[in-house]
């Protein structure tokens, strides 16, 4: 159990267009996502908190109108990467809590977005 | 914000030896886990471990919550062991983690 899935794995695209990325909770539903940006040979920097039904909190620095996130159901949240440029470019990871019993955090396999 | 420091950066291994990763944070959390990030980017979830010890095959680790710090153990390594381990901690009671720099462990055959 516990599975997160992301899609697209992988996503090309020209500066200036937009980009949606996907993650689902399959097996169990998830109140709180969490949206983690990795740069290469570094660390998962969070980007933002996403809960169910309300606005996303993002943290310091990262602009919520560049990446609009949208939590719509209990097992999926969205990531919209708005007029993209390269210096988005990066591995973009989703997580969802499981709130019975811990707050366990499961990680979703990642996209690897590349502007061009 | 918290601090979280792991170590040591990089770890070399013969297949079948012995390893021990360590996870410093500078304030109390509520929660703590340990994650290894394979070659392809996929974080797996290895133990949820606020306090204690808990073993999961050849892995095993504790948490000394008290003083602030916990151990992965990883017994007879593998060459399918390399990858990223990370730890992450949460202090509040949201779920937000915040990761430590990770450890890239490398076993050769």
């Amino acid at each position: 159990g516990a599975v997160v899935s992301q899609h697209p794995s992988w996503v090309i695209c020209k500066s200036g267009t937009s980009v949606k990325i996907e993650c689902r909770s399959l097996d169990f539903q998830a109140t709180t996502m969490f949206w983690y940006r990795q740069f290469p040979k570094q660390s998962l920097m969070l980007m933002a908190t996403s809960n169910e039904g309300s606005k996303a909190t993002y943290e310091q620095g990262v602009e919520k109108d560049k990446f609009l996130i949208n939590h719509a159901s209990l097992t999926l949240s969205t990531l919209t990467v708005t007029s993209a440029h390269p210096e988005d470019s990066s591995f973009y990871i989703c997580s969802a809590a499981r709130h019975d019993p811990s707050y366990e955090q499961y990680f979703g396999p990642g996209t690897r977005l590349t502007v061009t | 914000g918290i601090q979280v420091e792991q170590s040591p950066p990089d770890l070399i291994l013969q297949e079948g030896a012995n390893s021990t990763l360590r996870c410093n944070f500078s304030d109390s959390v509520n929660n703590l886990q340990w994650f290894h990030q394979n070659p392809w980017g996929q974080l797996i979830n290895l133990f949820y471990i606020p306090s204690g010890t808990k073993q999961n095959g050849r892995l095993s680790a504790t948490t000394v919550a008290t003083e602030r710090y916990s151990l992965l153990y990883i017994s007879s390594s593998q060459t399918t062991d390399s990858g990223v381990y990370f730890c992450a901690v949460e202090q509040s009671s949201y779920g937000k983690l915040t990761f430590g720099q990770g450890t890239i462990l490398t076993v050769h055959p």
